[in-house]
């Protein structure tokens, strides 16, 4: 069964200093990728995602997250971060069945705690 | 145009007693998901439709959980005799196709507490 890491539940940091969320997963296949942040009392939203092609893929906000797939990672990252970037975010990955379908595998989650 | 919805926001119940969440998904998108976010904890994927149709209904955490999708809009989940560890909130979402390669639309999510 897949399942996806987040190594870090809880991320402070300075305003403007750089950030990486690390995220991994189990796959033995291909898989799609997804970073998804949830901004306090709002739902989730997507930052970005990878489906194939280039491994460094932009997102929303100045997010960018590289998909290494003989590391199985695909960490977050941002060069300097804002006071508005607190929230927490959430790695994701797609895990086909044998029935057709699939389930969407989410980490336990990161907050990022970003400190004037 | 609207996003997805849930109602209720926030249900109360007495363990034992059976709750219906329902979620409205945005307007032509086929596919519709169910997730479970217990405190603390990341998102617990229970079910998805594609159309009216559940391609894999493992995810549900036993029998006492259901879902249903009609007319390829609302569904409704369903518990059952709940008991105090299905608090939690429930986060539906939908996307335009189901192939999992399409960007998921959340909703605000139904606050369940069991008593």
């Amino acid at each position: 069964a897949q399942s996806v890491t987040q190594l870090d539940s809880q991320v402070p940091v300075f305003e403007e200093a750089p950030v990486e969320l690390r995220c991994n997963y189990s796959s033995s296949v291909s898989v799609y990728l997804f970073w998804y942040v949830q901004y306090p009392n709002q739902g989730l939203q997507l930052l970005l995602k990878y489906l194939s092609g280039s491994t460094l893929v932009k997102g929303i906000n100045g997010f960018e997250a590289e998909f290494n797939k003989s590391q199985t990672s695909f960490h977050l990252r941002k060069p300097s971060v804002h006071i508005s970037d607190t929230a927490e975010y959430f790695c994701a990955v797609i895990s086909f069945g044998n029935t057709g379908g699939f389930k969407t595998i989410f980490g336990a989650g990161t907050r990022l705690f970003v400190k004037a | 145009g609207a996003g997805v919805s849930q109602s209720p926001s926030n249900k109360v119940t007495e363990k034992g007693k059976d709750v219906e969440l329902r979620c409205d998904p945005i307007s032509g998108h086929t596919a519709l998901y169910w997730y479970r976010q217990s405190l603390g904890q990341g998102l617990e994927f229970l079910i998805y439709f594609q159309g009216n149709s559940a391609p894999d209904k493992s995810g549900l955490p036993s029998d006492r959980f259901s879902a249903e999708r009609t007319g390829g809009s609302v569904s409704t989940l369903t518990i059952q005799r709940t008991q105090q560890e299905d608090s939690a909130v429930y986060l539906c979402a939908s996307s335009f196709g189901g192939t999992g390669a399409e960007t998921q639309y959340f909703g605000p999510g139904t606050r369940l507490l069991v008593l």
